[in-house]
């Protein structure tokens, strides 16, 4: 893989709902994989930052995994709620300190 | 946590000017910022990173005499999109590192969308 990718592009899901997306990045001269959410009309926010294999971190209903030897990372959602509507992205921080953005992951959460 | 500013947030201009937008690190100093543009439906896509101090690194494709650089602070970068045309209109976003961790994450700033007419 040479680019990051993220799936799916955009998700619908109802309020209570827990759900889950995927970032996979080239695994070789891997640094760190940073998760952000961007809601429209504000900056980008960082969820987690992520350098071992196998790390696992939690912020409230949302926590991600990370597999650097497979070159994936998932993030959690529990419980969606109306405010978790967002974009997430992901980001691969290479070796170079060069940092290449997936497309995002676009979630929409009804009431 | 850390702020950084871009401004403006939106421009339109006539095709042929230049715009200049700026990025500026309000309570950390930046060594390198990076500026990115993002086309509809697209990635965030990396165009240059600034350097204080010293020329920016541009990425294979993008016009170095079209989006010029300037870093002449630890808290401030510029771009300029000069002699800007119709498919320079896009969503232009800065983001910068605290120079004191190198490793952690970028912040970034408002983004600034930018349609030329």
């Amino acid at each position: 893989i040479l680019n990051v990718e993220q799936s799916p592009q955009s998700l619908h899901v109802q309020e209570g709902d827990s759900t889950n997306f995927t970032c996979s990045f080239p695994s070789s001269n891997f640094y760190a994989l940073h998760w952000y959410r961007w809601e429209t009309a504000k900056s980008p926010e960082a969820l987690f930052v992520m350098t071992l294999n196998g790390d696992e971190k939690k912020k409230g209903r949302i926590s991600a995994t990370l597999n650097t030897k497979e070159g994936y990372s998932y993030l959690y959602i529990k419980g969606s709620q109306p405010e978790d509507s967002a974009t997430y992205l992901c980001a691969s921080h290479t070796g170079g300190f060069k940092t290449i953005f997936g497309a995002g992951t676009r979630l929409f959460v009804k009431a | 946590g850390a702020v950084v500013s871009q401004h403006p947030s939106w421009v339109i201009c006539k095709s042929g000017t230049s715009v200049k937008i700026e990025c500026r690190s309000l309570d950390f100093q930046a060594t390198t910022m990076f500026w990115y543009r993002q086309f509809p439906k697209q990635s965030l896509m990396l165009m240059a990173t600034s350097n204080e101090g010293s020329k920016a690194t541009y990425e294979q494709g993008v016009e170095k005499d079209k989006f010029l650089i300037n870093h002449a602070s630890l808290t401030l970068s510029t771009l300029t999109v000069t002699s800007a045309h119709p498919e320079d209109s896009s969503f232009y976003i800065c983001s910068a590192r605290d120079r004191r961790k190198p490793n952690t994450e970028a912040f970034f700033g408002q983004g600034t969308r930018l349609t030329v007419v």
